[in-house]
């Protein structure tokens, strides 16, 4: 079974500029995940999709990130114009509907954003 | 308010040990999930094991086992045999199903070194 696919795997930009990432899930996953992870720290969701529906967005800088989800499949995240902070890794992850506790995210392997 | 606190930065054991790495979480969701994943230095996410809230007995994965202490809220993952190649980043996270679709929320780590 293919995994969570990324890409790109990396990526560098100057501030300002825009820049997306793309996300294939596992086939059949519904749920969806945008996580993002600064150097040192844990993942913090970004959004969350059910379907082509969000979810959670509560913690999305709207003001410069957009994500969307066509077709209930593959997603992809847009940052416009990029900060400095915005140096992080993107991860994406799938899952079944999380309607269960033990409902296990799988994460593809990150796209590594640096802003310089 | 953090809902999953690893207040270990770093911890180091040598080879052959044991480790315990600790987690302490806050909810008022009497139905929930605690996972931890392994992140090494290429940067995927991998599942090591998982505990939910109802369960009865510690949950135990090969050299990986949680002690889940539900009074205290704490889900430390015990690695048995430590291996040169657990050296990673641990991470903690958790996931209520309280208000229909979850989240999963992750600590913010704590990395392991093994040494010879």
């Amino acid at each position: 079974e293919a995994g969570v696919a990324q890409s790109p795997r990396y990526k560098i930009i100057e501030k300002r500029q825009s820049v997306a990432f793309w996300c294939n899930p596992i086939s059949g996953h519904a749920t969806l995940y945008w996580y993002q992870q600064i150097l040192g720290q844990g993942p913090k969701l970004l959004i969350q999709f059910q379907n082509n529906g969000v979810v959670d967005d509560s913690q999305l800088p709207k003001d410069r990130f957009s994500a969307e989800r066509l077709k209930g499949v593959d997603s992809t995240l847009k940052i416009q114009p990029a900060k400095l902070e915005d140096s992080a890794v993107y991860l994406c992850a799938s899952s079944a509907p999380p309607r269960q506790t033990n409902t296990e995210a799988f994460f593809g392997q990150g796209t590594r954003l640096t802003v310089v | 308010a953090q809902k999953i606190t690893q207040t270990q930065p770093g911890m180091f054991v040598q080879e052959k040990e044991a480790v315990t790495l600790d987690c302490t979480y806050d909810t008022s969701d009497p139905s929930y999930g605690l996972f931890w994943y392994k992140q090494p230095s290429s940067g995927e996410m991998i599942f090591l094991i998982y505990q939910g809230s109802y369960d009865q007995q510690n949950a135990t994965e090969g050299r990986y086992s949680l002690n889940f202490q539900k009074a205290r809220k704490s889900a430390n993952l015990v690695i048995s045999a430590s291996q040169l190649g657990d050296s990673a980043m641990y991470f903690c996270a958790m996931r209520e199903t309280g208000s229909g679709y979850s989240t999963l929320t992750f600590g913010k780590g704590t990395m392991l070194l093994v040494s010879p």
